[in-house]
Parts: C-alpha cells; sequence; structure tokens
C-alpha cells in the first residue's frame, strides 16, 4: 500500500520568511496530493492540492510543487505570518480509490 | 469548500458509558464518509469506512463492537464508542469527499475524553 513520509517534523521560521515542507510517497499509481492545515483542537483544513497532470500549483503565498519521476512534492508558504503556525499535513491517494494516507505532519512556527 | 460539521466538538464521559459522534455533510450529499483517530501530536489514523446503506468497512485493528458506525442517511454518518474507557480518549475526526473532485473535507473534529 501507499506510504508517505514528510519532513521536517518540527520548523521553525521568523515572520516574512519562506517555509518549505517535504513528502515523498511510495505507490506510483497515487494522482492526487493534497495538504491540510489543523490547528490546535480543530479538524485538518484543505488548504492546496494538485493532480499528477501538473507540476506547480500557486494559491497567493501558497504553492506545491510535484515530481512524479522522484515521488515527492512539496509545500511552499513565502512570507510567512505568524497565524500560518500550525500543523502542515501532506497526503496521497489514487483517485480510483478512497483512502487517503497521510504523512506524519509538520509543526509550523513562525515566529514575530 | 464544501462544509462538515461534527457534533459534539467535546464531551466527557463515565468509563463504562456509550458516546455518540455526529458527522454531517452541511451543502453536499456523502454516500462515504470517513471517521478518523488522532492521537496528541501525531497524525491521522483511519478507523473505518461509512458507506451509506450498508456496512461500515473497519481498518485493521480496529473493533467494530467498540466503534460502531452507522450511516444513516446521505448527510450523517454516527460513531457510537461503546463501553467507553480511558484509553479510548481522543480526539475524533470525521471526513466526506465530494463527489466530483474528490477532495476529503474534515469536520471540527470530537475530544472524547473518559474518565
Amino acid at each position: 500500500g501507499e506510504n508517505v513520509e514528510q519532513h521536517p517534523s518540527t520548523l521553525s521560521v521568523q515572520e516574512g520568511d519562506s517555509a518549505v515542507i517535504k513528502c515523498t510517497y511510495s505507490d506510483s499509481a497515487s494522482n492526487y496530493f493534497p495538504w491540510y492545515k489543523q490547528e490546535l483542537g480543530k479538524g485538518p483544513q484543505l488548504i492546496i492540492d494538485i493532480r499528477s497532470n501538473v507540476g506547480e500549483k500557486k494559491d497567493q503565498r501558497i504553492a506545491v510543487t510535484l515530481n512524479k519521476t522522484a515521488k515527492h512534492f512539496s509545500l511552499h508558504i513565502t512570507e510567512t505570518q505568524p497565524e500560518d503556525s500550525a500543523v502542515y499535513f501532506c497526503a496521497a491517494k489514487n483517485t480510483g480509490f478512497q483512502k487517503l494516507v497521510f504523512g506524519t505532519g509538520t509543526r509550523l512556527l513562525v515566529s514575530p | 469548500g464544501a462544509v462538515v460539521s461534527q457534533h459534539p466538538s467535546w464531551v466527557i464521559c463515565k468509563s463504562g458509558t456509550s458516546v455518540k459522534i455526529e458527522c454531517r455533510s452541511l451543502d453536499f450529499q456523502a454516500t462515504t464518509m470517513f471517521w478518523y483517530r488522532q492521537f496528541p501530536k501525531q497524525s491521522l489514523m483511519l478507523m473505518a469506512t461509512s458507506n451509506e446503506g450498508s456496512k461500515a468497512t473497519y481498518e485493521q485493528g480496529v473493533e467494530k463492537d467498540k466503534f460502531l458506525i452507522n450511516h444513516a442517511s446521505l448527510t450523517l454518518s454516527t460513531l457510537t464508542v461503546t463501553s467507553a474507557h480511558p484509553e479510548d480518549s481522543s480526539f475524533y475526526i470525521c471526513s466526506a469527499p465530494t463527489g466530483g473532485s474528490g477532495e476529503l473535507f474534515f469536520g471540527e473534529g470530537s475530544r472524547l475524553t473518559v474518565l
């Protein structure tokens, strides 16, 4: 089955800096890669996703890149703000199947 | 994005009692919903897949008699933790995929504390 690894487990940056979180997946059949932001005591919130037919997707300060050959994808947050502080999870699935496999999470701390 | 609502957001119960958690898709229909469990500082662990009109599918190691799942309608799934014990204390989160794009949206989560 699919296995998703995520790094780093914690990331501390200064406000205004960029943050990058990386994930690798094992199943070459996976074709959908969402990213979730989870604030303390809340459910995960979908912030961006990418499908295997594109290599990059951007939404304001957030971007995701996908390298299908290497089977890895990354989340890029530019001009970080304190409210970006949260736990971020990557995930992967094959749209032909229902189960979403999550990474282990990255705790991002943005200091003012 | 689509809205998934979970209730209650937190519950405290005595050991041996049962607790029901509801998950509703507010603006779309969901023939399938997923129930996750999350321990502190850990990732989400899929417990079971709830299927409207049929039995739930449980992940390996999840006790189906302990965690009863009922998908009563296209917008409602319930998780009942039966004969709860302190080790069942956790954060339970449901999710539902939208039909078209398959994006998965999560509820706000329910924190269960068993005394």
